[in-house]
């Protein structure tokens, strides 16, 4: 069975601090990752996404994540985050198709 | 404008009263996809096409229907809405064997009473 856990439902920081978002997955077969981004009143948009190849995927926005097969995990990370990086964010897998997302993580940058 | 668009944004509707939820894109994707998105539970396919005429369930199928009749359009159809079929819910699309960058639409808010 396929799963994805986002470990935090909310994380707050401050302006300008890094900040890590939590993503683990299950899967007994090789997986695509994403990472989604919904601002308040939107739809998702996709952040970055790894298929293959290098396991570092960045974002256009400063974002990266690294796929860590041995850990099954996929975590999203920010030096230096924005007031306009507050949204929610969703970590999703595709298996044959299919896509299974977290439950989201709620990123609240505060000044 | 490359877009997926959904009608109506916004419903109130009574239990059992037959609904469809229009879906429709114009970038000629080939796989569709509805979703539901609840707080605390992320994301839920409910069901999803990857070409005309080619429909699958995805995780929680129950209570819904679809129909890919055209390759632009995906209706989600309730047959007798339920409370708890009191959603909000997302239509997708992508352009299949590229990148899986799923394209979603703004949102249908129904509220089951």
């Amino acid at each position: 069975a396929q799963s994805v856990t986002q470990l935090d439902s909310q994380v707050p920081v401050f302006e300008e601090a890094p900040v890590e978002l939590r993503c683990n997955y299950s899967s007994s077969v090789s997986v695509y990752l994403f990472w989604y981004v919904q601002y308040p009143n939107q739809g998702l948009q996709l952040l970055l996404k790894y298929l293959s190849g290098s396991t570092l995927v960045e974002s256009i926005n400063g974002f990266e994540a690294e796929f860590n097969k041995s850990q099954t995990s996929f975590h999203l990370r920010k030096p230096s985050v924005h007031i306009s990086d507050t949204a929610e964010y969703f970590c999703a897998l595709n298996n044959f198709n299919k896509f299974y997302f977290g439950s989201g993580t709620k990123l609240n940058v505060k000044p | 404008e490359a877009q997926v668009t959904q009608n109506p944004r916004y419903l109130i509707t009574v239990t059992g009263k037959k609904l469809t939820v229009t879906c429709s894109q114009n970038m000629n994707h080939e796989y569709m996809s509805w979703y539901r998105q609840d707080p605390g539970l992320g994301l839920r396919q409910i069901y999803y096409s990857m070409n005309v005429e080619v429909t699958d369930k995805g995780d929680v199928p129950e209570g819904y229907k679809v129909s890919r009749k055209e390759k632009r359009n995906f209706p989600l159809i309730l047959e007798s809405p339920s409370p708890n079929q009191t959603s909000l819910y997302f239509c997708a699309s992508f352009h299949s064997g590229s990148s899986y960058e799923q394209y979603f639409g703004p949102g249908t808010r129904l509220t089951v009473t």
